[in-house]
């Protein structure tokens, strides 16, 4: 079965502190896709990131960064030199495609940044 | 462009009332989605559709129904609302299937059942 763990359900830090926020996932379909979504206070969902379970390599974005490792089934985002603006709940998500179409996401952590 | 929309932001009803909730989209994207957001739960998916005329159960889609008769419109409907309904409903779409690229959501349909 699919399942997206994010250990963390609530994080507070300073501003300027580096957070990690922790994503997990379990499958055993060979091809996914894992996702990364914001979604501030006003309650929107924005999409952050794609990786495809063949593309392990690593990406920066800014003050963001997303480490794949598929030897932990690991997908973990950095936000370096915390603002006040990345405040919001965050989330994970899995989509597998063996068979049927199968979608999860994780319970979300919520970032608060504080000034 | 709009986008993705939904109608109502906001509706209260009652246990046993039907109603629909509207998703709009003008992005030509095949794929439409319907998800529920509870606290604590993450988004569930309910029902999708891949292109007009196909529509597919979700991850939870007991309690609802859904219509896709052209590109733009999936309507989500409650035949009778339950108060395990209460949920904060978000429609979402994507060009071509759900793995390709990035879910592009409304702003979301927060829904009460007394």
């Amino acid at each position: 079965a699919q399942k997206v763990t994010q250990a963390q359900t609530e994080i507070s830090v300073v501003e300027k502190e580096d957070v990690t926020l922790d994503c997990v996932y379990e499958t055993r379909d060979t091809t996914y896709y894992l996702f990364w979504y914001k979604q501030p206070p006003s309650g929107e969902l924005v999409f952050l990131i794609r990786r495809n379970s063949f593309d392990e390599q690593n990406e920066i974005s800014g003050r963001y960064s997303w480490n794949f490792q598929k030897s932990t089934s690991s997908f973990n985002f950095t936000i370096t030199a915390s603002q006040v603006v990345d405040s919001a709940v965050y989330f994970c998500a899995l989509i597998t495609q063996g068979g049927s179409e199968k979608l999860v996401f994780g319970k979300g952590m919520k970032l608060t940044v504080n000034p | 462009n709009a986008g993705v929309t939904q109608t109502p932001k906001f509706h209260i009803l009652k246990t046993g009332q039907s109603m629909t909730l509207q998703c709009a989209q003008d992005m030509n994207h095949g794929y439409l989605s319907w998800y529920r957001q509870d606290p604590g739960m993450g988004l569930r998916r309910i029902h999708y559709s891949v292109a007009a005329g196909i529509t597919d159960k979700g991850e939870v889609p007991d309690g609802y129904n859904v219509s896709r008769s052209n590109t733009e419109d999936f309507p989500l409907r409650l035949e009778s609302a339950a108060p395990s309904q209460t949920s904060v409903y978000f429609c979402a779409s994507t060009k071509l299937y759900l793995g390709t690229g990035e879910l592009f959501f409304g702003e979301g349909s927060r829904l009460t059942v007394l």
